[in-house]
């Protein structure tokens, strides 16, 4: 079955420190991967996201994410945390190859707090 | 670039009565967009794909007789729920897929929500 789990619901971090979010996927293709992040009141805003070649990607607001095949995993990180990254953050993937409505299926969520 | 708006933003109606919620793609032409239901502290649960100029497909369990999908122009898709009853009530979210030459650069791009209460 196709799945994402993002195993830790919630995570605090104090500012400054670094930050990794858990990503591990099931899927039956060649996935292409997603992290999006939602903060209150805000839709959905696109990270980053993989499709192949360097495994390490690099998105906005200095996140990267590493894409580990043999782990089925794409975990997110941030090397300091700024208490503007206390959001929602979610993991998807999708069909690398064809399929025109490329459908995402979604992972649970990570709620991230920032203390000061 | 590729900015998605939803419209309204918030909206509170009485059961029975049926709620139209506007998607827009502001500054790209999006053949597809997606539709998604967002419960309090859980994922998105996508409910249907609207393809423009033709009848939109719906997941497994979505009656697409309450929630209805027009796709009429590359930059708009609407969403209709009728006849709407409390269990109705939940965070709406749209969003248009970019993509051009190769995959790469295929993305889903999110309109901020519409919160629906329906009393």
């Amino acid at each position: 079955a196709q799945s994402v789990t993002q195993p830790d619901i919630h995570i605090t971090v104090s500012e400054g420190a670094s930050l990794e979010l858990r990503c591990n996927y099931s899927y039956g293709a060649t996935p292409y991967l997603f992290w999006y992040v939602q903060s209150p009141g805000q839709g959905l805003q696109l990270l980053l996201k993989y499709f192949s070649g360097d495994t390490l990607v690099q998105g906005i607001k200095g996140f990267e994410a590493e894409f580990k095949r043999s782990q089925s995993s794409f975990n997110l990180r941030k090397p300091s945390v700024h208490w503007s990254d206390a959001a929602e953050y979610f993991c998807a993937v999708g069909p690398a190859h064809g399929g025109n409505n490329r459908k995402l299926i979604w992972g649970l969520g990570t709620s991230l707090a920032v203390n000061p | 670039g590729a900015v998605v708006s939803q419209h309204p933003s918030w909206v509170i109606c009485k059961s029975g009565t049926s709620v139209k919620i506007e998607c827009r793609s502001l500054d790209f032409q999006a053949t597809t967009m997606f539709w998604y239901r967002q419960f309090p502290k859980q994922s998105l649960m996508l409910m249907a794909t609207s393809n423009e100029g033709s009848k939109a497909t719906y997941e497994q369990g979505v009656e697409k007789d309450k929630f209805l999908i027009n796709h009429a122009s590359l930059t708009l898709s609407t969403l209709t729920v009728t006849s709407a009853h409390p269990e109705d009530s939940s965070f709406y979210i749209c969003s248009a897929r970019v993509w051009g030459q190769g995959a790469s650069t295929d993305t889903q791009y999110f309109g901020p929500g519409t919160r629906l209460t329906v009393l």
